[in-house]
């Protein structure tokens, strides 16, 4: 276990749910992440917290959004979103956002139908 | 901005032999190269990490090196094991506030 946890590991929804992902790391870090994974592209940076505050957001779309409540949660809210939006998405925390191990949670696995 | 390739996509090796991945970025600035082992249904593992004021990097069987001029790095793996396989992504990170910008991942298969 690398002491970062995500809820559900599975999620299929169809276009019109709405659904969120949660992240919970026991690990004391500062800094949390969301990252997408498909198959046969690297993994994409979606969005980066740094203590609370939103830092970076890579031109992700609006279908999905963001909320970190405090430096141990994160979630990914997800409305209406389209086939091509399924894939693996990981969270990880590092201690904080500068050049350290980021640690990974085993992802949620999102089909959308 | 930085952008990371890897290669090769796949890799397959008998048992015992050993096998090495590389990366080049394109940013001179990044001062942090991570890899991560990945295996199935499971996240990202840091297996060794390299900063930008060190040459080589060696943990057991694993051995990471950097060459800072020509702006790649590579990871060795000696006397693989099946165990070994798993999909292997590098990593680079230039500044503090940025995330990692990773490779695309090679798949590493180790034959008995």
């Amino acid at each position: 276990e690398t002491g970062v946890t995500q809820t559900p590991r599975h999620l299929v929804m169809g276009m019109t749910n709405k659904k969120s992902l949660k992240c919970e790391q026991h690990l004391g870090h500062n800094a949390m992440y969301w990252y997408k994974q498909s198959a046969k592209k690297p993994l994409e940076l979606m969005f980066v917290y740094n203590f609370k505050e939103q830092t970076e957001n890579n031109s992700v779309p609006s279908r999905f959004s963001p909320e970190c409540p405090n430096s141990s949660h994160l979630f990914l809210h997800l409305h209406t979103l389209q086939p091509e939006d399924s894939a693996l998405y990981l969270c990880a925390s590092s201690p904080d956002a500068a050049n350290t191990e980021a640690f990974f949670g085993q992802g949620t696995r999102l089909t959308v139908v | 901005g930085e952008n990371v390739e890897q290669h090769p996509s796949t890799l397959s090796v008998q048992e015992g032999d050993s096998a090495v991945i590389k990366c080049t970025y394109s940013d001179s600035a990044s001062n942090y190269f991570p890899w991560y082992k990945q295996e199935l249904g499971k996240g990202p593992q840091l297996i060794i990490d390299i900063r930008s004021n060190v040459g080589e990097k060696k943990d057991q069987r694993i051995a990471v090196t950097l060459n800072k001029t020509a702006k790649h790095f590579s990871l060795h793996i000696t006397e693989t094991q099946p165990e070994d396989s798993a999909v292997y992504f590098c990593a680079a990170s230039i500044r503090a506030g940025t995330a990692l910008i990773f490779g695309k991942g090679t798949t590493l298969s180790v034959s008995s």
